[in-house]
């Protein structure tokens, strides 16, 4: 079976502050990994996705994640953040069928 | 830029009432996914269509049908409402192979049921 997890339900950080949101993963397979971002009344956008090659990737507004086997994570990273930043973020797995399968989000806050 | 549309952002239904939610998406994708959202239990699939006519139950597909009769429209159906179906529902589109993951998501349609 697979599953995500994301370890922390909300992070809450200082603006320009760096942040880290972590999520691990289980399969028995090779897997896609990606992140999702919900801003305020919004519906889901994909930040960035790791699908193969190089392990580490990143987004147009700064973020990045590194894939590890090894450790079975995805965690995503920013050096950082702005208000802007405020959201939901899903760590999310794809490996066979057509559904992907969703963590449970962690929420983000920026403040001043 | 791909465009998911659900037909309304806010509803307000009766217990056993009869509800459809509808998705439209402009962009010939081939999958459709019907989610809903909780507090806390992030993103729970619903119900899929990979093709016209075609469907699959997703996780929690008890109290929902789907309807694909187009290839752009998606609709979910609640047949008889109940509270605890109070909820956000997201409908997302995708394209095959690889980027079937690569799901492009409507705004949603926050649902209450009274």
């Amino acid at each position: 079976a697979q599953s995500v997890t994301q370890l922390d339900s909300q992070v809450p950080v200082f603006e320009e502050a760096p942040v880290e949101l972590r999520c691990n993963y289980s399969s028995s397979v090779s897997v896609y990994l990606f992140w999702y971002v919900q801003y305020p009344n919004q519906g889901l956008q994909l930040l960035l996705k790791y699908l193969s090659g190089s392990t580490l990737v990143e987004s147009i507004n700064g973020f990045e994640a590194e894939f590890n086997k090894s450790q079975t994570s995805f965690h995503l990273r920013k050096p950082s953040v702005h208000i802007s930043d405020t959201a939901e973020y899903f760590c999310a797995l794809g490996n066979s069928g057509y559904a992907l399968n969703f963590g449970k989000g962690t929420s983000l806050l920026v403040t001043p | 830029d791909v465009k998911v549309t659900q037909s309304s952002r806010y509803l307000v239904k009766r217990t056993g009432e009869k509800v459809f939610l509808e998705c439209v998406q402009d962009m010939d994708h081939e999958n459709m996914f019907w989610y809903r959202q909780d507090p806390g239990l992030g993103l729970r699939l619903i119900y899929f269509s990979y093709d016209v006519k075609m469907k699959e139950k997703g996780d929690i597909p008890e109290g929902y049908s789907v309807s694909r009769e187009k290839k752009e429209r998606f609709s979910l159906i609640l047949e008889s409402a109940s509270t605890n179906q109070t909820s956000m529902y997201l409908c997302a589109s995708s394209s095959s192979g690889v980027a079937r993951y690569i799901q492009y998501f409507g705004a949603g349609t926050r649902l209450s049921v009274l």
